[in-house]
């Protein structure tokens, strides 16, 4: 049991390339999300999906796009990468009725745009 | 909007002493967690308070909800070194499953 698995760790990218951030979860969660973290700025939410095939903007979501195809894997895309979005992204899991569970995090993917 | 506020953002203890972390949050919610991140590492869940009155208990960590006032506290009793950490709030926005976080508190624990 994996739990939630986040590729890459690390990533460079120049400013106006594009990526796919991944993020796969084996616990059959319903809920995934995408969260940056900026220092000071405790973590705010990007993107959210309550099933496959149903997505929902966060509070951050410019710049980013997402689909959920799978239960399993929820990418979270940099369509034209600038500066401002070097940050390091989280990606979480929760099983419905989340208030017993919490959510389960993956290791992040820190991300530098140059 | 939802605004969750945590204090201090800093602090600085010594081993043995007793200290706590208030998380003040700005409308309804019946879901609230704390989350512990060490330096570099990922967030892990330490505690899910649901309901008014909750707490829970967790070795030298204790959290309770007071929803009524919109206040969570975590107390920490007793510090020790390896609760050196940074330690996050987190609102559920009216059972919308988006988290609202605190900006943390980096708490450190002297010998």
């Amino acid at each position: 049991n994996a739990g939630v698995t986040q590729t890459p760790k690390f990533q460079v990218l120049k400013t106006g390339q594009s990526m796919t951030l991944q993020c796969a979860q084996d616990m059959n969660h319903e809920y995934m999300s995408w969260y940056r973290q900026d220092p000071g700025m405790g973590l705010r939410l990007i993107h959210y999906s309550v099933g496959a095939g149903i997505t929902d903007q966060g509070e951050v979501p410019n710049g980013y796009n997402v689909s959920r195809s799978t239960t399993e894997d929820f990418p979270l895309r940099l369509l034209s990468a600038a500066p401002s979005q070097t940050s390091v992204y989280f990606c979480a899991s929760s099983p419905a009725g989340t208030g017993y569970y919490g959510y389960t995090f993956g290791s992040g993917t820190r991300l530098t745009v140059v | 909007e939802l605004k969750v506020e945590q204090n201090p953002l800093f602090l600085s203890m010594q081993e043995g002493k007793n200290y706590t972390i208030y998380c003040n949050y700005s409308t309804t919610s019946d879901r609230l967690y704390w989350y512990r991140q060490d330096p570099g590492k990922s967030l892990e869940s330490l505690f899910v308070l649901l309901s008014n009155g909750a707490v829970k208990q967790e070795g030298r960590l204790m959290a309770s909800l007071d929803t009524k006032a919109r206040l969570s506290t975590l107390h920490i009793t007793a510090a020790v070194h390896d609760l050196s950490a940074t330690y996050f709030c987190a609102v559920d926005k009216g059972g919308s499953e988006k988290l609202v976080f605190g900006k943390g508190t980096k708490l450190t624990v002297n010998p």
